[in-house]
C-alpha cells in the first residue's frame, strides 16, 4: 500500500513563508495531490489540489515535481490563525478497490 | 448554500451497542466518503458512496457499514461497539470522486 509521509509538526513565526513536503510512493497515474487544514473540533478544509508542476491560489501554491512521489505545500506569510494541522491526501488504486490513503498530518504552530 | 451537516454531534455508548450516524451532503453532491479520525491513527478511510452505491472500502471490519439514499443523505451503522470505536466520525461530500471534499465537523462517539 502507498504511504504518505509528512513531518509530525513544524513552528514558524508570523510574516514567514511555511513549506511542507508531503512524500507518497505509488501514486496513481490519474490520482491528484489534495492538502487539507484542520482546527480543533472541527472537519478539514480543503486548500489546493494539484497534479503536477505548480498550482495557486488566493491562500497557498502546491509544488509538484516530474515523478510525483512527493508535493510541496507552501504557505505565504503566515499568520497566527494558520496555526493547525495539515493534511496531504493521495488516492491510491489497489485493484478495483480505490483506498483514499492520508498522511498523519503537520501540526503547524504560528508564533508572534 | 448550507455546508455538510453530521447528526448528531456526540454521542455516547456501552461495548457492545450499535449506533448510527447521519450525514447530510451538500446539495448537488452525489459522492459521499466516511472516515475515522483517532489521535493516534489520524484521518482513516471507512468507505465512500456515490449515487446509492458503495464504491470505495477502506480496511475495516464488517461490524462498520453504510448507506445511501437517493437524496444523497448517507447513514453509518456500527454494530457491537468496542472501546477502540471511539473517535471523531467524519463525513464528507464531493460532487465526484476525484474532487475537493467538504467535510462536516464530525461526530464523537465515545464508548465506555
Amino acid at each position: 500500500l502507498a504511504k504518505t509521509t509528512q513531518p509530525i509538526s513544524m513552528d514558524s513565526y508570523e510574516g514567514q513563508e511555511v513549506n511542507i513536503t508531503c512524500s507518497h510512493n505509488n501514486i496513481a497515474t490519474n490520482d491528484y495531490i489534495t492538502w487539507y487544514q484542520q482546527f480543533p473540533s472541527q472537519g478539514p478544509r480543503f486548500i489546493i489540489q494539484g497534479y503536477k508542476t505548480k498550482v495557486t491560489n488566493e491562500v497557498a501554491s502546491l509544488f509538484i515535481p516530474a515523478d510525483r512521489k512527493s508535493s510541496t505545500l507552501s504557505l505565504p506569510r503566515v499568520s497566527l490563525s494558520d496555526t493547525a494541522v495539515y493534511y496531504c491526501l493521495v488516492g491510491e488504486n489497489a485493484g478495483n478497490n480505490r483506498k483514499l490513503i492520508w498522511g498523519l498530518g503537520t501540526s503547524l504552530a504560528v508564533n508572534p | 448554500k448550507a455546508g455538510v451537516t453530521q447528526t448528531p454531534r456526540y454521542l455516547i455508548k456501552t461495548r457492545g451497542q450499535q449506533v448510527t450516524l447521519s450525514c447530510s451532503p451538500i446539495s448537488g453532491h452525489r459522492s459521499v466518503s466516511w472516515y475515522q479520525q483517532t489521535p493516534g491513527q489520524g484521518l482513516q478511510f471507512l468507505f465512500e458512496y456515490f449515487s446509492e452505491t458503495q464504491r470505495n472500502k477502506g480496511n475495516f471490519p464488517g461490524r462498520f457499514s453504510g448507506r445511501q439514499f437517493s437524496n444523497s443523505r448517507s447513514e453509518m451503522n456500527v454494530s457491537t461497539l468496542e472501546l477502540g470505536d471511539s473517535a471523531l466520525y467524519l463525513c464528507a461530500s464531493s460532487l465526484f470522486s476525484n474532487q475537493p471534499q467538504h467535510f462536516g465537523d464530525g461526530t464523537r462517539l465515545s464508548i465506555l
